[in-house]
């Protein structure tokens, strides 16, 4: 079975500031790993995913993620916040197949 | 049109009609998703159609019906739904089911409130 937990439901930053959000997942079979960011009455965007191979994973908008077997996480970064960011964040698992299991989402709030 | 695109954006209901959602993708994928999302809850699957086959309900209450007559078209029909069932809809397609991995494509979402 195959679960994420996104830690915060809510994350504040201001503008500039390093972003973090946390996502650590549970997996029996090796994880492909996805983050996606929904804006406001808008659908999910995939920004990066991790399916094999390297484990810092590039996305889009300047955010990065990177893939720890031994801590079972996933947490993207982007080194300044920018006001677009605000937005809803979406980390997923899944053994490669079409079932995602998506986590509870965190909402992040750029502050001036 | 490019990418999923879903209509309408917004639907307001009363317990007794009867609605139908669209959905139509434009990647020229060949499964396609829905799925419910509400408020403090995770994304979850409803139904998967995979080459026009229904491959997955997700113990859906038969108030929904799902239809898809085509790889680009897919359509959900709503009829007696509950005030519980108000949430955002999305729909999502990906590259055939069974291959290398899916990367699911959303659409923007049908925000459907039931009075």
């Amino acid at each position: 079975a195959q679960s994420v937990t996104q830690l915060g439901s809510h994350v504040s930053v201001s503008e500039g500031a390093l972003v973090l959000l946390r996502c650590n997942y549970s997996s029996s079979v090796p994880p492909y790993l996805f983050w996606y960011v929904q804006y406001p009455n808008q659908g999910l965007q995939l920004l990066l995913k991790y399916t094999t191979g390297a484990t810092l994973v590039k996305g889009i908008n300047g955010f990065e993620a990177e893939f720890k077997k031994s801590e079972t996480s996933f947490h993207l970064t982007k080194p300044s916040a920018h006001m677009s960011d605000a937005a809803e964040y979406f980390c997923a698992v899944s053994s490669g197949t079409y079932k995602y299991i998506f986590g509870t989402g965190t909402r992040l709030k750029v502050l001036a | 049109e490019t990418g999923v695109t879903q209509t309408p954006r917004h639907l307001v209901m009363g317990m007794t009609n009867k609605k139908s959602l669209k959905c139509e993708q434009h990647l020229g994928h060949n499964a396609m998703y829905w799925y419910k999302q509400s408020a403090k809850k995770p994304l979850e699957l409803m139904f998967v159609y995979n080459f026009k086959e229904q491959t997955e309900n997700n113990s859906v209450p038969s108030r929904f019906s799902p239809e898809c007559p085509n790889s680009s078209h897919l359509f959900l029909h709503l009829h007696t739904l509950q005030p519980e069932d108000s949430a955002l809809y999305l729909c999502a397609s990906s590259h055939p089911i069974g291959g290398t991995y899916n990367e699911q494509f959303f659409g923007p979402g049908t925000r459907l409130t039931v009075l």
